[in-house]
Parts: structure tokens; sequence; C-alpha cells
């Protein structure tokens, strides 16, 4: 099973436009981190949050947390072609880093 | 400084068959994960190593085994495979982690492994 889960499944935005997707999950953290995947390859980490942490920002990327609704937000601004990947969150759970099933961006020209 | 490299790149075997995948984690980590990724799916954690001990499994049977070495490099076997074993697996390397912390992995490229 998994312990987060992102949604949409799917997102198609031109390029210029922001992406938002979202990540729910179910037992407490003490942070949440946020992946990229380009066509089934590794992973890249791109932030972590911790738990008393409500936003975090790096680049285009800003990340919210919402601990009271067990729910986290990854906003990618002026989205490029480049950004083209999967998204995935991540919470450590039992000392198991556990993946939702990814948020998959395709960012057209 | 040497990111995470995963060898083979690609690998077809046939049902029953033993596989063996290696991972040589990022310079400085002395903690490797491994993950498996079906097609469509986020990666599921099979099991970590710390100082060449297995700590912590997911929900994997015992087929799928591990071991770490002193150069903190890391082999996933895999014995009696089935057809559902086909996947990306992906090794991941990071500083020690306690249960209640957690710090960013560094991904491998993965192993694409095709049974038939």
């Amino acid at each position: 099973s998994q312990q987060g889960e992102e949604d949409p499944q799917a997102l198609s935005i031109q390029e210029g436009e922001n992406a938002t997707m979202n990540c729910s999950y179910k037992t407490s953290i003490n942070n949440l981190q946020w992946y990229r995947q380009n066509s089934g390859r590794g992973l890249v980490h791109l932030i972590l949050i911790r738990s008393n942490e409500r936003e975090k920002h790096s680049g285009r990327l800003r990340v919210t947390l919402d601990t009271s609704k067990k729910s986290s937000s990854l906003l990618i601004t002026a989205s490029r072609a480049a950004d083209t990947a999967s998204y995935f969150c991540a919470t450590k759970t039992r000392g198991k880093l556990q993946f939702g099933a990814g948020t998959q961006v395709v960012v057209t020209p | 400084e040497t990111g995470v490299t995963q060898s083979p790149t690609h690998l077809i075997k046939t049902r029953g068959q033993q596989v063996t995948l290696r991972c040589s984690s990022q310079s400085g980590h002395n903690t490797v994960s491994w993950y498996q990724q079906a097609l469509g799916q986020g990666p599921q954690f099979i099991f970590q190593y710390y100082r060449e001990e297995e700590n912590g499994r997911g929900n994997f049977p015992p087929r799928f085994s591990g071991l770490q070495f002193p150069n903190y490099s890391s082999e996933l076997n895999v014995n009696a495979l089935e057809l559902d074993d086909s996947a990306l697996y992906l090794c991941a390397s990071s500083p020690w982690t306690t249960s209640s912390s957690s710090y960013e992995q560094y991904f491998g490229p993965g192993t694409r492994l095709t049974v038939t």
C-alpha cells in the first residue's frame, strides 16, 4: 500500500503556465519530500519540507504543507518543456520511505 | 563526487531464474535502499542496508534478498523470478537516517528487469 496519493494523476499544460499537484498522506510525519522522475529513470530529489514548516520555496518550486489536513501541494511556476516528468511525494513511515503513485506532467511548447 | 550507479541497465530473464542487480552508492553515503517500481506506479520500498546489515524491509517475500559490502555498494538478489517481478529496480543512497528523521535520497538510473 502507498502512504501518499497524488492528485491529479496527469496534468497537461502549456509552457509558461503554472502546474499544481497535491499529495495526501495517512499517518503523522516528520517531513515530506517531493521527487521528479524523467521517462522512467531515476528519481531526483526536489525539496524537503519539515512538519513544522508551512511553506518552502526552491527556484520555481513552491511547496506547502498542511499537517492538519495531512496534505501537501507542489507548485511549479512558469513551466518549461523540461519540466515534463512524473512527480512523486514521499513520506517516511516506520522507517520506510513511501511514495505515492505520482502525477504525470506534460508541458507542451 | 560520484553519483549512484547501477548495473546492468536492462536485463531479460526467464521465469524461475535468479538475478543479481548491483548498485554503487554515492561517495560518503553509508545507507542504501532498494525500490521496485512497476509501470505507472510509484516506487515500492524493498529493503534498506546500513553498515552491511538489513535495516528495514517492505512487504516483499524472502526470495528478495540483498547484501551491502564494506565499501557500501550493494546487491539485490531475486530468486525464482515471476512474471510480476518485471519492473524498474531503483537503488538510492543517503547518509544514515533514524526512523524519526529523513534525508533526501540520491537515486541511481535504475535497472529495467523483464521476466518472460
